[in-house]
């Protein structure tokens, strides 16, 4: 089976940078995703890696080390419409199934 | 571009009714489908998944099912509904090679009641 870990909730400050850490345990690894949803609405697509390394996008970069099944998602200079849960996503297997965990919900406060 | 639009938004359904909601890709040929449902509060749990025409893989076990009658149509359906189907339903597509992004349709929220 696969298993997804992320914290629940973070709280940061406007102009601030969070890190949002996904450990994650899989076979067949093909990728890992990371999606923004706001509350009510349909997940969004942030980024992708497949390789090790880091995968910078505007405000945001996402990380990942396959050896050690860990990722993180990186967004600098915080605004409070950044508030939203962010969930991690795994690719593997026939169908390229995507599982997810179940989400960082991210307060930005003044 | 391509795009995926499901309907109905929204639906208030009673216990023991049928339910079937639509989705559709445009813009695009053989693409991979899925169904998801996010329960309030909760993740996302990938419900169904289909690599092509009539072909269906269920995940979990449930009294919903799917079909794909047409290349870019995939349908979630229901005979009887119960109260702990009430969630957030997703429709997502992607190419299917790796290294394609999932995307999402806009959502359906089923309340059974």
């Amino acid at each position: 089976g696969q298993n997804i870990d992320q914290p629940t909730e973070m709280t940061a400050t406007e102009g601030a940078i969070v890190q949002i850490n996904c450990t994650y345990q899989t076979s067949g690894f093909n990728g890992l995703f990371w999606y923004q949803q706001h509350a009510g609405e349909a997940p969004t697509f942030l980024s992708y890696n497949v390789l090790d390394g880091l995968e910078e996008k505007g405000r945001f970069s996402s990380f990942l080390s396959r050896s050690k099944g860990y990722s993180y998602l990186l967004l600098k200079e915080l605004q409070m419409k950044d508030s939203a849960s962010y969930l991690c996503a795994v690719r593997s297997g026939g169908g390229n199934k995507l599982t997810f965990g179940t989400g960082t919900q991210l307060k930005v406060e003044l | 571009s391509q795009t995926i639009h499901q309907w109905p938004a929204t639906l208030v359904q009673p216990v023991g009714s049928p339910l079937s909601l639509e989705c559709t890709v445009e813009g695009t040929s053989n693409p991979n489908l899925y169904w998801y449902r996010q329960a309030a509060g909760r993740g996302l749990q990938l419900l169904f998944y289909s690599v092509g025409i009539g072909q269906i893989s269920s995940e979990v076990p449930q009294n919903l099912s799917a079909s794909r009658p047409q290349d870019r149509q995939f349908i979630l359906s229901s005979k009887k509904l119960l109260l702990s189907d009430s969630g957030f339903y997703l429709c997502a597509w992607t190419m299917g090679q790796p290294g394609n992004t999932i995307y999402f349709g806009e959502g359906s929220w089923l309340t059974v009641v």
